[in-house]
């Protein structure tokens, strides 16, 4: 079975600075990993996938995640937040060959102005 | 393109009431999925479909049915409604091609009471 941690439910950070958004996962074989965005009241909107290739990814809004192999992650990055860059943050993965999604249960992201 | 478009968008119903979810994309998408969200318990799959005529279970399908007599269309039917059954739910879609990404709908939020 697929699954996937998101292990901290809230990440604060100073509009301006860096920020990260953790994810590991676990599938059998190689991973389809995504990253998605909800905004309050909205669905989600994709932002990035990693498939295969470089393991740095880039993706919509000035977002990208490193692909780590040996350490099964997939963390979000942004070099600079901005405090629009505030909601729920969801990392997903599909095994090779898969039909389902599986989700982590999402992180928070508050920037600070 | 509208994308993935569900109906109603609110919905209040009382203990044993039943309703229908509808779900509509426009993509041709083979794939299409239902996910109910909780707080803090991420998206959970109720059910999968991976092409008209063909449906399967996902993690937390019970109390809950669907049909897929087209490509465009994925409803949710909720038969006997009970509080436990209160969440947002979310469908989305996606193409055959393994690679690619889920495109979601904007949700409904149900509530049973």
């Amino acid at each position: 079975a697929q699954s996937v941690a998101q292990p901290e439910d809230q990440v604060n950070v100073a509009e301006g600075n860096p920020l990260t958004v953790k994810c590991t996962y676990s599938v059998s074989g190689n991973p389809y990993l995504f990253w998605y965005v909800q905004y309050p009241n909205r669905g989600l909107q994709f932002l990035l996938k990693y498939i295969t290739g470089d393991n740095l990814v880039k993706g919509s809004y000035g977002f990208e995640a490193e692909f780590n192999k040996s350490q099964t992650s997939f963390h979000l990055k942004k070099p600079s937040a901005l405090v629009s860059d505030s909601a729920l943050y969801f990392c997903a993965v599909r095994g090779p060959g898969g039909n389902r999604l599986a989700f982590g249960k999402g992180n928070q992201v508050v920037v600070i102005p | 393109n509208a994308g993935v478009t569900q109906t109603p968008k609110f919905r209040i119903l009382k203990i044993g009431q039943s309703m229908t979810l509808q779900c509509t994309q426009d993509m041709n998408h083979n794939y299409m999925y239902w996910y109910r969200q909780d707080p803090g318990m991420g998206l959970k799959l109720i059910y999968y479909s991976v092409g008209a005529g063909i449906t399967d279970k996902g993690e937390v399908p019970n109390g809950y049915n669907v049909s897929r007599s087209t490509t465009e269309d994925f409803p949710l039917r909720l038969e006997l409604a009970a509080p436990s059954q209160t969440s947002v739910y979310f469908c989305a879609s996606r193409d055959r091609d393994s690679n690619t990404e889920a495109f979601f709908g904007q949700g409904t939020r149900l509530t049973v009471v």
